[in-house]
């Protein structure tokens, strides 16, 4: 069956960079975009960006742009959201999804990433 | 960008009552509108795609509807595993985004 499994928790202090990871079985890798969603603690989903596994293309939203890394390693199935300059509103929790038609069926567990001095 | 606007925000049902949500966009979708259902301290579950195709798995109770910048979400019969947050997404054009949130409160 399909999974998602996202690397650990992180702690991060103003000004530094976190790099979480995405490893995914039970389908081929390079077949499905993987798409990025945050949540802050108490508030909704916000859309980061996507991965297209099999060309390396990127497309990210906006607000994200020039802070915002995603990669892919295609021959250990796994994708990687690295966000630079955090602050403290980048506290959140992190999912990976793969992307069918543009929505979601599968996600990650997330992972949180706190951003606190 | 395309804003999602949902209502309401919370609701408070007794079971088996018939639940309707609403999603409205700042554009038209086209059809490019999903539902999840998300409950506290997990990922969030595709209930609905394409407006109103139901998700593999997901129970028949839940029902979505509309077209261009209105669309519904419906539940049928609320059952007691219904109580969640549902968002709205649209996916025609990004950046991709969701309403922001309805929550089913037991009453």
């Amino acid at each position: 069956q399909v999974q998602l499994v996202q690397s650990g928790a992180e702690v991060k202090k103003p000004g530094a960079s976190v790099k979480v990871s995405c490893k995914a079985a039970g389908y081929t890798f390079t077949g499905h975009f993987i798409h990025w969603v945050r949540q802050a603690p108490g508030q909704g989903l916000e859309w980061m960006g996507y991965l297209s596994p099999n060309h390396g293309l990127t497309i990210y939203a906006q607000k994200f742009q020039g802070r915002l890394t995603m990669t892919g390693d295609t021959s250990i199935s796994t994708a990687y959201m690295e966000l630079n300059s955090l602050r403290s509103d980048d506290t959140a929790m992190y999912y990976c999804a793969r992307g069918d038609n543009w929505y979601f069926p599968f996600w990650g567990r997330g992972t949180l990433v706190t951003v606190s001095s | 960008d395309i804003q999602m606007t949902q209502s309401p925000s919370s609701l408070s049902p007794s079971m088996g009552d018939r639940v309707t949500i609403t999603c409205r966009a700042t554009q038209d979708l086209h059809d490019s509108l999903a539902w999840y259902q998300q409950k506290p301290g997990t990922a969030p579950n595709l209930l609905l795609f394409g407006a109103s195709r139901l998700a593999s798995g997901v129970p028949s109770r839940f029902t979505g509807s509309g077209s261009e910048t209105i669309y519904t979400l419906t539940i049928t019969s609320v059952q007691p595993e219904d109580f969640a947050t549902y968002y709205c997404q649209q996916y025609y054009i990004t950046p991709y985004t969701f309403g922001q949130g309805t929550k089913l409160e037991i009453k």
